[in-house]
């Protein structure tokens, strides 16, 4: 199948400052592309998404930009709390495939 | 409250004695998928359903089986479980086209077959 994954593992910031966590996409026929967060003992949890027809897309303290030139995505989380520790996955949906693929995830922890 | 229940939440099995996970959603979504997470393998799908009756295989089909008579629940089924198995294991449920095709989690089953 096509893979979806993370350049770093682990990525440890100081509180308030801004979190850039990164993924490879491998399928240039991507639809659409979703960030998750997944705190212990619990599921993913839908942070931001975004099309393919779109470069960038902004939520609440939360960027997430897509480069399909190099097939790049990347969550960006601004003055970052203690509460966004967590591991977030990226993920891709292909319409004609019905199927969504995950990334193997990257921890994030926040220093206070 | 939306929201994806899966039951139990924990098992612990023995080799060979067939066990059901329950998935329910109480969104009215068309599409339910689940997922298997092992350590540094990220989510992998098992089976989806786009629809009532309508299933399909997904990345990681072998041992399991799904079934979806009604659009609310679907269980997944390990009819001769291998340790193999032991995984946590995510329902997700969604609803293609409707805005957002984002897909909303359960709280997971850590099964162990021993």
């Amino acid at each position: 199948g096509e893979s979806v994954g993370l350049h770093l593992p682990t990525l440890s910031v100081q509180e308030g400052d801004n979190s850039i966590i990164n993924c490879a996409y491998s399928n240039s026929a991507s639809d659409y592309f979703i960030w998750y967060k997944q705190e212990s003992g619990k599921g993913p949890q839908f942070i931001i998404d975004i099309r393919s027809n779109m470069d960038k897309r902004q939520g609440q303290r939360v960027t997430v930009l897509l480069n399909k030139t190099v097939k790049h995505l990347s969550l960006q989380i601004a003055a970052t709390q203690p509460g966004d520790s967590a591991v977030y996955f990226c993920a891709e949906y292909m319409y004609n495939f019905n199927k969504f693929y995950f990334g193997s995830g990257t921890k994030l922890n926040v220093k206070p | 409250e939306a929201q994806v229940t899966q039951n139990p939440r924990y098992l612990i099995t023995v080799t060979g004695k067939k066990l059901t996970v329950t998935c329910s959603q109480n969104m009215n979504h068309e599409y339910m998928s689940w997922y298997r997470q092992d350590p540094g393998l990220g989510l992998r799908q098992i089976y989806y359903s786009m629809n009532v009756e309508v299933t399909d295989k997904g990345d990681v089909p072998e041992g399991y089986k799904v079934s979806r008579k009604e659009k609310r629940n679907f269980p997944l089924i390990l009819e001769s479980p291998s340790p193999n198995q032991t995984s946590l294991y995510f329902c997700a449920s969604s609803s293609p086209g409707a805005g957002t095709d984002t897909q909303y989690f359960g709280p997971g089953t850590r099964l162990t077959v021993l």
